[in-house]
C-alpha cells in the first residue's frame, strides 16, 4: 500500500542534509494549509502555505507537498542549517459562517547538528 | 512595523485566582485570535475577535473569555484557574480583509503557571 509518511515527534539531521517533516490533517474539506516554525521562546512564524488545488509549492529552500487522497502534508527543507532547529507545525484552516480558525497538527522538533 | 506584543510574558498564579492577559496587534490589523499551547494538547484555538466582537470560538469552557477594544487591542481572561490552565497563551493578529484566509502573525506568548 501507499506510504503515508509517519509523523515523528522529533527529527535529527546533520547540517547540509535535506529534512522531511510529515503531517496528517483531519478535515477533507480544508482548502488551505500552512507550515509554521516555532523557535524557543517565540510564537509560531509562517513558513509557507498551499491551497488544496495545488499539490506542490516551493519557497526558498522549502517545498510543501499536499496529498489530498490520504490527507497528508509534508515540508521539505533543503540543505538544512543549524538555524532551522525549531518545532514545525502544520495547520489547516477551519472555516465556518463565523470566521476562520487555525487547526494545528502535532509538532515535530527538528534538531540540526553541525 | 512593530510586531504583536503580549504582556506580561510570564505569570504565576494559584488555583482559584483569575488572570487577564493582554495583546496588542500589529498596527492596522483588526482581527485578534487567541490560542493555548500545552505539551499534551498542542496548539488549540480559543477565540477570535474582530471589530470588538467575538467572531469565532473554540471548544473551551466559559471560564475563558476575552474582549477587544476599539483600538483592536485585546484581552483574555481566565477565571477560577485550574492547574491544567498552565500553558503558553498565544495571540495572533491579521488584517481580516476579504478572502478565505489572512495571514496570522503571532506574538511571543504569555507563559502562565498555575500552582
Amino acid at each position: 500500500g501507499e506510504s503515508v509518511g509517519l509523523h515523528l515527534p522529533t527529527l535529527s539531521v546533520q547540517e547540509g542534509d535535506n529534512s522531511i517533516i510529515n503531517c496528517a490533517y483531519s478535515n477533507s474539506a480544508s482548502d488551505y494549509f500552512i507550515w509554521y516554525k516555532q523557535e524557543s521562546g517565540k510564537g509560531p512564524q509562517f513558513i509557507i502555505d498551499i491551497r488544496s488545488n495545488m499539490d506542490k509549492r516551493q519557497g526558498q529552500r522549502v517545498t510543501v507537498l499536499l496529498n489530498k487522497t490520504v490527507k497528508h502534508l509534508s515540508l521539505q527543507i533543503a540543505a538544512t542549517q543549524p538555524g532551522d532547529s525549531a518545532v514545525y507545525f502544520c495547520a489547516e484552516i477551519a472555516t465556518n459562517q463565523a470566521g476562520t480558525a487555525l487547526i494545528f497538527g502535532k509538532g515535530t522538533t527538528l534538531s540540526v547538528s553541525s | 512595523k512593530a510586531g504583536v506584543t503580549q504582556t506580561p510574558r510570564y505569570l504565576i498564579k494559584t488555583r482559584g485566582q483569575q488572570v487577564t492577559l493582554s495583546c496588542s496587534p500589529i498596527s492596522g490589523h483588526r482581527s485578534v485570535s487567541w490560542y493555548q499551547q500545552t505539551p499534551g494538547q498542542g496548539l488549540q484555538f480559543l477565540f477570535e475577535y474582530f471589530s470588538e466582537t467575538q467572531r469565532n470560538k473554540g471548544n473551551f469552557p466559559g471560564r475563558f473569555s476575552g474582549r477587544q477594544f476599539s483600538n483592536s487591542r485585546s484581552e483574555m481572561n481566565v477565571s477560577t484557574l485550574e492547574l491544567g490552565d498552565s500553558a503558553l497563551y498565544l495571540c495572533a493578529s491579521s488584517l481580516a480583509g476579504k478572502g478565505p484566509y489572512n495571514e496570522q502573525f503571532f506574538g511571543p506568548g504569555t507563559r502562565l503557571t498555575v500552582l
